[in-house]
């Protein structure tokens, strides 16, 4: 399974965008991109995924670059309520049953 | 539409003692997966059932068990409790076709506390 890794902990300002990188540089051309947050130990909370095209829904956007190598998940503007930590995990695109490889995820703090 | 429930919600044991969690999967999922999360970490995939059976196991010792049931339901069951399975334990739910966006749904966790 492709590892992904991310910086430990970010900080945003209200009302700005957070941008939040995972890099992804073993991922297989059959693997999509996923994004999680987790909100203070509550179960992670599914935001968006992605294969290779830019995608955007009512949460968030995601960047993918040309090589797959690496994403960005753009909040568009942060609130109080984005404070979580945020995974970014890969997974075969074809199977239904399949395991989440997680890592330690980014700790976005979002200031008033 | 009802989302993924586990019970219960917090538990507290001492080292030894056996534990059942439970996991209501959602509506139309037949595969549930169980993860463990330490403080601080990210969650650590334990198991997967997929229509009752196990299908994939994280690096755990087999004192880490479970069960699917026919309604999708499941149970992680651990035995002889040591103090660093205090952890979150989290249950997903997802559909196990092979036709995509399958992402797993999760609970809200049980939080298991070991003395």
């Amino acid at each position: 399974d492709a590892k992904t890794t991310q910086p430990t902990s970010m900080d945003c300002a209200e009302g700005r965008a957070a941008n939040l990188p995972c890099n992804h540089s073993t991922i297989s051309g059959n693997e999509y991109v996923y994004w999680y947050r987790q909100i203070h130990s509550q179960g992670p909370q599914y935001i968006i995924h992605g294969l290779k095209n830019n995608e955007t829904n009512e949460m968030a956007s995601l960047i993918i670059t040309e090589d797959r190598k690496s994403s960005t998940l753009i909040l568009p503007h942060a609130t109080l309520r984005d404070t979580a930590v945020y995974y970014c995990i890969v997974r075969p695109a074809t199977s239904g049953t399949y395991k989440y490889i997680f890592g330690t995820g980014t700790r976005l703090k979002v200031l008033a | 539409e009802t989302g993924v429930t586990q019970s219960p919600t917090h538990l507290i044991k001492t080292r030894g003692q056996q534990v059942t969690l439970r996991c209501s999967s959602q509506s139309g999922h037949n595969t549930v997966s169980w993860y463990q999360q330490a403080l601080g970490q990210g969650p650590q995939f334990i198991f997967q059932y997929y229509r009752e059976e196990e299908n994939g196991r994280g690096n755990f010792p087999p004192r880490f068990s479970g069960l699917q049931f026919p309604n999708y339901s499941s149970e992680l069951n651990v035995n002889a409790l040591e103090l660093d399975d205090s952890a979150l334990y989290l249950c997903a739910s997802s559909w196990g076709g092979t036709s995509g966006h399958n992402e797993q749904f999760f609970g809200p966790g049980t939080r298991l506390t070991v003395l």
